[in-house]
């Protein structure tokens, strides 16, 4: 499988606390993106990260990644109850001669931020 | 900016009957345009990627004449349900791309139901 597996599956914060979330994948990449999903609704473009960065802030977001490992993790800061949803990363596959721009998504973390 | 719409937000049909789902970008122009499917609570699976003007490329395991997918112009494509049965329900979201850029922008998703 080309997905991605994130880790934790859920996780449970205070508002104001840090919240930490990996992303582990099997091929190689040319990038890799997470996203957010409040329930039942579509997704929302969070940070993009290349194959040659290895780490990319936006606000309250930081970014890693190591190819080495084939892992990635997502950090949010200061976090607000409006942070809680489900978070994906998505890895879009390195494809020789080819711009299809496929992603494939992991299982998600379910990031909860209590009041 | 990067607005993509679906329609229905909603649908409920029959077994046996067909049912289509439009994704259309709103305010760009869309080469490529994405089709996932999800389950509750589990990640998105690709299912298709579709190409203006040309036939679409499914992923393995996705049967491509039950899942028809068109995109006749550069803001419109189409996914039809052939033959529905219960086990095709499903929470079925739609991406676009711009050009050749690697983020995607996400539909709102369409929730099918069939009895």
């Amino acid at each position: 499988s080309q997905q991605g597996e994130e880790d934790p599956q859920a996780l449970s914060i205070q508002e104001g606390e840090n919240a930490t979330m990996n992303c582990s994948y099997k091929t190689s990449i040319n990038n890799l993106q997470w996203y957010r999903q409040n329930s039942g609704r579509g997704l929302v473009h969070l940070i993009l990260i290349r194959s040659n960065e290895r780490e990319k802030h936006s606000g309250r977001l930081r970014v890693t990644l190591d190819t080495s490992k084939k892992s990635s993790s997502l950090l949010i800061t200061a976090s607000r109850a409006a942070d809680t949803a489900s978070y994906f990363c998505a890895t879009g596959p390195l494809d020789r001669g080819s711009t299809l721009g496929r992603l494939y998504f992991g299982r998600g973390t379910q990031l909860t931020v209590w009041p | 900016g990067a607005v993509v719409s679906q329609h229905p937000s909603r649908v409920i049909c029959k077994s046996g009957t067909s049912v289509k789902i439009e994704c259309r970008s709103l305010d760009f122009q869309a080469t490529t345009m994405f089709w996932y499917r999800q389950f509750p609570k589990q990640s998105l699976m690709l299912m298709a990627t579709s190409n203006e003007g040309s036939k679409a490329t499914y992923e393995q395991g996705v049967e491509k004449d039950k899942f028809l997918i068109n995109h006749a112009s550069l803001t419109l494509s189409t996914l039809t349900v052939t033959s529905a049965h219960p086990e095709d329900s499903s929470f079925y979201i739609c991406s676009a791309r711009a050009g050749l850029a690697d983020e995607q922008y996400f539909g709102p998703g369409t929730r099918l139901t069939v009895t």
